[in-house]
């Protein structure tokens, strides 16, 4: 059981807008920790999509941005395409386990 | 580009050890700070330990903490993951990662390696 909360899959149509939530608490997020957001697809290694809340890494595509407010952050995904459809991971610290934290993951399906 | 490569993993008995290695090229290792993170078969992402640049600092997990060490060479440009009395809930992928943006915190990680596979059976 993570300690930030991501709904497990998000679906959307090719073209839509999605959104994947990243929900902590006061001892992460909500302390002012930054919040980096990460790809994966099937058997390969996590990439970073958006870096410090809302930066985008060098190469990743416009329609990705990120934003944090409060206890949540969020990934937004628009004009989706049919090669967006992977896993998606939020990562923050808490300081009450005094380490860094992972989200417990989003599947993306394009439909 | 900067290329991280593990290393090491392979089916080990419970109660045994294990030492995992990453290989980084193409980048001034000795400048970043490097983590582990695992992944345990269809499951999400678990981050396991960190060490600074220049190894004076390490943090870990508390799932593996008293069992796993992270050291690094930088006169090899490589990082290692100590795993010992090695449970089968210790059974995953283990990732290097090295640290991409120091201005946040924590930081992010980029890149990723490949990943080596542990798995912990008798």
């Amino acid at each position: 059981q993570s300690v930030l909360t991501q709904p497990p899959s998000v679906s959307g149509a090719p073209g839509q807008r999605v959104t994947i939530s990243c929900t902590g608490n006061s001892s992460n997020i909500g302390a002012g920790f930054d919040v980096h957001w990460y790809q994966q697809f099937p058997e390969t290694a996590p990439k970073l999509l958006i870096s410090v809340n809302i930066n985008r890494p060098s190469g990743v595509p416009d329609r990705f941005s990120g934003s944090k407010s409060g206890t949540s952050a969020s990934l937004a995904i628009t004009g989706l395409q049919a090669e967006d459809e992977a896993d998606y991971y939020c990562q923050s610290y808490d300081s009450s386990l005094s380490g860094v934290v992972f989200g417990g993951g989003t599947k993306l399906t394009v439909l | 580009q900067v290329q991280l490569v593990e290393s090491g993993g392979g089916v080990v008995q419970p109660g045994r050890s294990l030492r995992l290695s990453c290989a980084a090229s193409r980048f001034t290792f000795s400048s970043y700070g490097m983590h582990w993170v695992r992944q345990a078969p269809g499951k999400g992402l678990e981050w396991v330990a960190v060490i600074w640049f220049d190894g004076s600092n390490k943090k870990y997990a508390d799932s593996v903490k008293g069992r796993f060490t992270i050291s690094r060479d930088n006169s090899k440009n490589t990082l290692y993951l100590q795993m010992n009395s090695l449970r089968a809930e210790d059974t995953a992928v283990y990732y290097c990662a090295r640290e991409y943006d120091s201005n946040g915190y924590p930081p992010s990680l980029d890149p990723w390696g490949q990943g080596t596979l542990v798995t912990v059976s008798s």
